[in-house]
């Protein structure tokens, strides 16, 4: 299985910051990784695919990038709404696997 | 606008059954994969189970194999997990999720609300 370890488990941001969030496969994978946030009680939403594509109507204050190994999600100005828990998920291969996640709060 | 509802959580003690549903809409059901996605209280999320846009193939987590079994429906637009042998572990909310393609390991572009299982005695 893919094993995907993703860092650091949480972190505190002001509005205002750039926040950047790493994920690393215990193998490559290409570029099948997808990044998710998810608020609490509600079910998770998709970000980002291919590690860098945009889902439709995700701000572009979201990036994506990475390949191989190692990925990266970057929020360039964190805003109110950003404030939540995110995954990333590798598509390479069955079984699915998840990041432990990475939860953003308030400083 | 894809719209997808699980349902058939609940109460279940340990070694029993359930069986969830996911009844889709907004989009073409049978050109897309299909997931299934648990989340223990407080946990991380974990995968359980795929399945293809026509049925015939089906993917398991290790955890599950041979205990659960996934299927759908195209007359009723409805994914199903149905679920055996449950163990107080397993206490989680199941998402169901549309995966973008018809076939094959894929990201989960749209999510349902899910449903909470809870096993216990």
């Amino acid at each position: 299985d893919i094993q995907m370890t993703q860092s650091p488990s949480s972190l505190s941001a002001s509005v205002g910051d750039r926040v950047t969030i790493t994920c690393r496969a215990s193998q490559g994978i290409r570029n099948y990784v997808a990044w998710f946030q998810q608020k609490p009680g509600k079910a998770p939403k998709c970000l980002i695919y291919g590690a860098s594509s945009l889902q439709n109507g995700v701000p572009s204050t979201f990036r994506g990038s990475g390949s191989g190994t190692d990925f990266t999600l970057t929020i360039s100005s964190l805003q109110p709404e950003d404030f939540a828990t995110y995954y990333c998920q590798q598509y390479d291969s069955y079984p699915l696997t998840f990041g432990g996640g990475t939860k953003v709060e308030i400083k | 606008e894809v719209q997808l509802v699980e349902s058939g959580g609940g109460l279940v003690q340990p070694g029993g059954s359930l069986r969830l549903s996911c009844t889709a809409s907004g989009f073409s059901f049978t050109s897309s994969a299909m997931s299934w996605v648990r989340q223990a209280p407080g946990k991380g999320l974990e995968w359980v189970s795929s399945i293809s846009g026509s049925g015939a193939t089906a993917d398991y987590a290790d955890s599950v194999k041979g205990r659960f079994t996934i299927s759908r429906d195209k007359s009723k637009n409805t994914v199903y997990l149905e679920m055996n042998s449950l163990t107080v572990e397993e206490t989680a909310i199941y998402f169901c999720a549309k995966n973008p393609e018809y076939f094959g390991p894929n990201w989960l572009e749209s999510w349902g609300q899910g449903t909470l299982v809870t096993v216990s005695s």
